[in-house]
């Protein structure tokens, strides 16, 4: 059975930098062809993809937020870090990390951990 | 970037058919996967590929595996169906993932 569960702060300032950790079981990032996305959720609005990396080290990041994101992952702790800098209170959400594979083109999040809700605020 | 409209809520008599779309170009030629977001919980997938199930999820649930809009259809709509549904691609001309702006499914 996979789970996954998202740690981290609930409240950071803004222009802080969030630092998010998944910790997850069931499978290993040392697998061939898995991988773990990160993907938001503002109250009240849809989902966002954000970040993914697979076991070899691959990663992508969304187009509109790529330059405040960096994924790495510690396969001995079966972890996946997001930090993503600068925050602002638009960057207040849910934060869920899931797992996936490849292809990407087949791509699909299942399961999800249980989303942590971070607010941006001073 | 790629963009994938659904209605923003549809409306549905408990034991009828709810059916749910999907827009966006050129999405028959790509797997569609779609999500159940029940209320204060995380999603929980429903359909994949278009139309292929997870070991779990009822019968009930079905997805349209070509053509355009993709659907996701559900047959005798129970009260627990009530829940929000989004649906998700892979873009390859910005190598990213895609969910649509979601269907809040209300059991009248």
């Amino acid at each position: 059975q996979i789970t996954l569960k998202e740690s981290g702060p609930r409240l950071v300032k803004p222009t802080q930098t969030l630092t998010l950790t998944c910790t997850f079981s069931g499978f290993s990032l040392s697998t061939s062809r898995l991988g773990v996305a990160w993907i938001r959720q503002p109250p009240g609005k849809a989902l966002e993809w954000l970040a993914l990396i697979y076991w070899n080290d691959d990663k992508r990041y969304s187009p509109s937020l790529k330059t405040r994101l960096t994924i790495t992952k510690d396969t001995s702790k079966n972890q996946v870090v997001l930090t993503m800098t600068n925050m602002d209170p638009v960057d207040t959400a849910t934060y869920y990390c899931a797992h996936t594979h490849v292809p990407a083109a087949k791509g699909k999040f299942d399961p999800w951990g249980q989303g942590t809700l971070v607010t941006v605020s001073s | 970037s790629y963009v994938l409209t659904q209605p923003p809520s549809v409306s549905v008599a408990p034991g009828q058919t709810a059916r749910i779309t999907c827009g966006g170009n050129n999405i028959g030629n790509k797997f569609v996967h779609w999500y159940q977001q029940r209320p204060g919980q995380a999603p929980v997938l429903v359909v994949y590929d278009g139309g292929d199930r997870p070991s779990g999820i009822p019968e009930r649930f079905s997805g349209s595996k070509s053509g355009s809009p993709a659907t996701l259809t559900i047959s005798r709509v129970e009260a627990g169906d009530e829940a929000d549904y989004y649906c998700q691609v892979w873009d390859s001309s910005s190598d990213s993932w895609v969910f649509g702006g979601g269907t809040k499914l209300t059991v009248l």
